[in-house]
């Protein structure tokens, strides 16, 4: 059982690439969510996914797009990367249904990039 | 104008009680108030959740007044490997839109 996954571990892009992140779970959750996190600050959601089949936006989804392939995995597409991502991008999943703070969210490692 | 606030860092000693307040004005009627650790390089790690008046686990207690406007992370007798990074995570109504929102984040270091 390796709960959530995100690859890759690190990356570095120019400025104007794509690239797409991706995340696994394999605790059959219903909820999935995509987190970036600035040094030295909280975590802001960018998307959500409630459920197989639907996404929603969360706090800062500019500059991203979201794609619920199936149950399990959660990918997060930057299409053309500023320097204003450069950040820490955590992949979540939780059992319930929703965006709400109920039920406790599990952690990916996360995924550093850097945009140069 | 602030969501959750929360103190930016703490001190504290080996065997000491300390307290984290996060206030959040907004919160949402039926929503849950939720806290977090997390380590250097690591991902949030769930500690303890509440709606209202006091929730024990066996690692920390949540008080919650009846106003439900903040809530008070207790960590009883803590040690070295308690220096974290402690966050408060609620949902808030913002704009007549629910929003999922996390505290900055308080840095908890326990001195030997």
């Amino acid at each position: 059982n390796a709960g959530v996954t995100q690859t890759p571990k690190f990356q570095v892009l120019k400025t104007g690439q794509s690239m797409t992140l991706q995340c696994a779970q394999d605790m059959n959750h219903n909820s999935m969510y995509w987190y970036r996190q600035d040094p030295g600050m909280g975590l802001r959601l960018i998307y959500y996914s409630a459920s197989e089949g639907t996404t929603d936006k969360g706090e800062v989804p500019n500059g991203y797009n979201v794609s619920r392939l199936n149950k399990r995995e959660f990918s997060l597409r930057l299409e053309s990367a500023a320097p204003s991502q450069t950040s820490v991008y955590f992949c979540a999943s939780r059992a319930g249904l929703a965006v709400s703070s109920y039920n406790e969210q599990f952690f990916g490692p996360g995924t550093r990039l850097t945009v140069l | 104008l602030a969501k959750t606030t929360q103190p930016i860092s703490m001190d504290s000693y080996e065997g000491q009680e300390v307290n984290i307040t996060c206030s959040h004005n907004n919160i949402a009627t039926n929503d849950y108030i939720t806290w977090y650790q997390q380590f250097p390089s690591q991902g949030p790690r769930f500690i303890i959740q509440g709606y209202k008046t006091k929730v024990t686990n066996e690692v920390a207690s949540l008080f919650i007044p009846a106003d439900r406007k903040s809530s008070t992370l207790s960590l009883p007798r803590v040690s070295l490997s308690d220096t974290a990074v402690y966050y408060c995570l609620v949902g808030l109504t913002m704009d007549s839109n629910y929003q999922l929102i996390w505290g900055a984040g308080t840095k908890l270091i326990i001195k030997p």
